[in-house]
């Protein structure tokens, strides 16, 4: 079984839908990240949180939001989407700041 | 301003035909440079992590090292199966990650 796992895998909305996508992982990491990847900017980072109660915003936190439920678990939310929220979302965990980071498979959203 | 960059975007090599990716860097007080390597539809996989300059690290055909400024991903050979795009990151003062946009590797057989 895959260590960090996301669903939905893909999804298509309409602008102004709420959207949630989910991050769980068996890593045991207290450290857990979400990126978006559009093609030709890379990985940027939206919010990471260092543990239940310590939520950070990244480079592009607007216009979305997250919530963690448990060590295992991480929910990024958008909370009125938009077409330029259309992208490949990333969650991924690490033991430190400074070690590697593990990616899951990743959520491919489309707003329509 | 903070910035991480690679080159070249895109890379066409022949199957053996060896070549470097470049990964530099402007950010202050670098914690460690991490090396991605990421098939399509499919999210980043470690590949290595360089703490200081002059520090080196080898996994098969890759080869990975470190200066003050910038980073290098040596692939020696390449075969088919090596085509990805890799992705440079580098982590520096606290907490802060910030990614390249990758270099798009293809191997020609």
């Amino acid at each position: 079984d895959a260590d960090v796992t996301q669903t939905p895998r893909n999804r298509i909305t309409k602008t102004g839908k709420r959207i949630m996508l989910e991050c769980s992982q068996t890593k045991g990491h207290d450290r857990m990240y979400w990126y978006r990847q559009d093609p030709g900017l890379g990985l940027r980072l939206i919010y990471y949180s260092f543990d239940v109660k310590d939520i950070n915003k990244g480079e592009i936190s607007d216009g979305y939001s997250v919530s963690r439920q448990a060590q295992a678990k991480f929910s990024l939310s958008l909370e009125s989407a938009i077409p330029n929220q259309t992208a490949l979302y990333f969650c991924a965990t690490a033991e430190t700041s400074y070690n590697e980071q593990f990616f899951g498979p990743g959520t491919r959203l489309t707003v329509l | 301003e903070d910035q991480v960059t690679q080159s070249p975007e895109a890379l066409r090599l022949q199957e053996g035909e060896s070549s470097s990716l470049n990964c530099s860097y402007t950010v202050s007080g670098l914690r460690g440079l991490f090396w991605y390597r990421q098939d399509p539809g499919k999210g980043p996989e470690f590949l290595f992590t360089l703490y200081s300059a002059g520090e080196e690290k080898e996994k098969e055909r890759l080869k990975a090292t470190l200066t003050k400024k910038e980073s290098f991903l040596h692939i020696t050979a390449p075969k088919p199966e090596d085509s990805a795009t890799y992705l440079c990151a580098v982590s520096y003062n606290n907490n802060d990650m910030r990614f390249g946009a990758g270099t798009r590797l293809t191997v020609k057989p």
